[in-house]
């Protein structure tokens, strides 16, 4: 069965910080997706990434990036020098290629950022 | 510009009522889910469907029931409302290759 881990339930940085939120995942198949997504204190979903188990590469876009390791089943989301805009609940997904396509998602980090 | 959405935004309703909660697209995709969202737990998913007439369960079914009688829409029943069913719940659809899933606003419900 799938599974997505995010062992990071609230981190609070100072506005202009870095910030890094972990992602582990498990899968038995070999190809499958992953996702982040973006919920403001508003409350909806928003899509931020998507990337596929072939595609190793780091995803830069603006502020943020994505390091996606397989050898550790991690999909690490990093803000770089954050700001008030970005606090938020942030989830990881995963969908697999076989089966269902219905996203497993982690239960959340709530990101608080600070002026 | 096509879009997801749901009904009512918020709702009371009493334990053991029949309670039925409305999802509507436009973005004419095949896949369409439920989730719930309850704090420490993220997003459960409820039941889905791949296209019309097919339905199936998620890991947090129980109580639930849908169909799909079109492409556009995903009713969720909840057959008799539990307190323990109290939650936000959020419907979703996604086309056909594992692209990422649009959500709707979400249905705060309340069963007292």
């Amino acid at each position: 069965a799938q599974k997505v881990t995010q062992a990071q339930t609230e981190i609070s940085v100072v506005e202009k910080e870095d910030v890094t939120l972990d992602c582990v995942y498990e899968t038995r198949d070999t190809t499958y997706y992953l996702f982040w997504y973006k919920q403001p204190p508003s409350g909806e979903l928003v899509f931020l990434i998507r990337r596929n188990s072939f595609d190793e590469q780091n995803e830069i876009s603006g502020r943020y990036s994505w390091n996606f390791q397989k050898s550790t089943s991690s999909f690490n989301f990093t803000i770089t020098a954050s700001q008030v805009v970005d606090s938020a609940v942030y989830f990881c997904a995963l969908s697999e290629s076989t089966g269902r396509r219905a996203l497993t998602f982690g239960s959340g980090t709530r990101l608080q950022v600070q002026p | 510009d096509a879009e997801i959405t749901q009904s009512p935004r918020h709702k009371i309703t009493e334990t053991g009522r029949q309670v039925t909660l409305a999802c509507h697209q436009t973005w004419n995709h095949n896949n369409m889910f439920w989730y719930r969202q309850d704090l420490g737990h993220g997003l459960r998913l409820i039941h889905y469907s791949y296209g019309v007439q097919d339905t199936n369960k998620g890991e947090v079914s129980d109580g639930y029931s849908v169909s799909r009688s079109n492409t556009e829409d995903l009713p969720l029943t909840l057959e008799s409302a539990a307190s323990s069913q109290t939650s936000v719940y959020f419907c979703a659809s996604s086309g056909d290759r594992n692209t990422e899933a649009f959500f709707g606003q979400g249905t705060r419900l309340t069963v007292v």
